[in-house]
């Protein structure tokens, strides 16, 4: 079974300050990758960043990069220099073996002018 | 490229009436998935097809939910009877079969009254 945790209802922020969010995974698959999303009051999921698991280097897309810490099953979220357009709901996702895509409780990030 | 398309965008239905949802996949994608999102909450997964079989459909409530995707493209959502507890939006997501990103639909926002 697959199983993301994320343990921050609500995040505060400066902007242009960095932002850390958490995300913590179970899964007994040995091949799996890891997702974050946002979800702005509109709705949409937008997909932000992926990380495998067999991949030797941290994820980057522009101001995002996943924090992969394998032996410690986390999958961090840091968001560089934030923006006012950066409050949303944030959802960490994972994908097994068998591409069943789990998504976690999410966490409301807020950024303040 | 053409994202994943989702109609109709809002719903409104009385409880014990029956409603139907569509889906449009990327093009090539072969894995498509269907979420249940209520307020406030991560995406549930209700059911995952892989071409045009079902791979997870183990948190789908069968005895009101039926999905199907015939032709190993679009797909149908069906709630037939809806109960008030289903007011929530209806995510439709589409992936590579080999793996990176899941992308989503806009959504179908439904409410029962």
């Amino acid at each position: 079974a697959q199983k993301i945790t994320q343990t921050q209802p609500g995040m505060f922020v400066q902007e242009k300050e960095a932002v850390t969010l958490d995300c913590t995974y179970d899964t007994s698959d040995p091949s799996y990758g890891l997702f974050w999303y946002k979800q702005p009051s509109s709705g949409e999921m937008i997909f932000l960043i992926y990380q495998g698991s067999y991949d030797q280097q941290n994820a980057t897309e522009g101001r995002y990069s996943l924090n992969f810490q394998k032996a410690r099953k986390s999958a961090n979220l840091v968001i560089s220099a934030s923006q006012l357009g950066d409050s949303a709901m944030y959802f960490c996702a994972m994908r097994g073996s068998n591409y069943k895509l789990t998504f976690g409780k999410g966490t409301l990030l807020t950024v303040n002018p | 490229e053409a994202g994943v398309a989702q109609s109709p965008r809002y719903k409104i239905i009385e409880k014990r009436q029956s409603v139907a949802f569509w889906c449009n996949p990327i093009s090539g994608h072969a894995t498509l998935y269907w979420y249940q999102q209520i307020l406030g909450q991560g995406p549930k997964l209700l059911i995952q097809f892989q071409n045009n079989g079902v791979v997870d459909d183990s948190q789908l409530p069968k005895d009101r939910f039926s999905a199907e995707r015939l032709k190993g493209v679009d797909s149908t959502l069906k709630i037939q009877p809806a109960k008030l507890e289903d007011s929530a939006v209806y995510l439709c997501a589409s992936s590579l079969l080999g793996g990176g990103g899941a992308f989503f639909g806009q959504g179908t926002r439904l409410t029962v009254v």
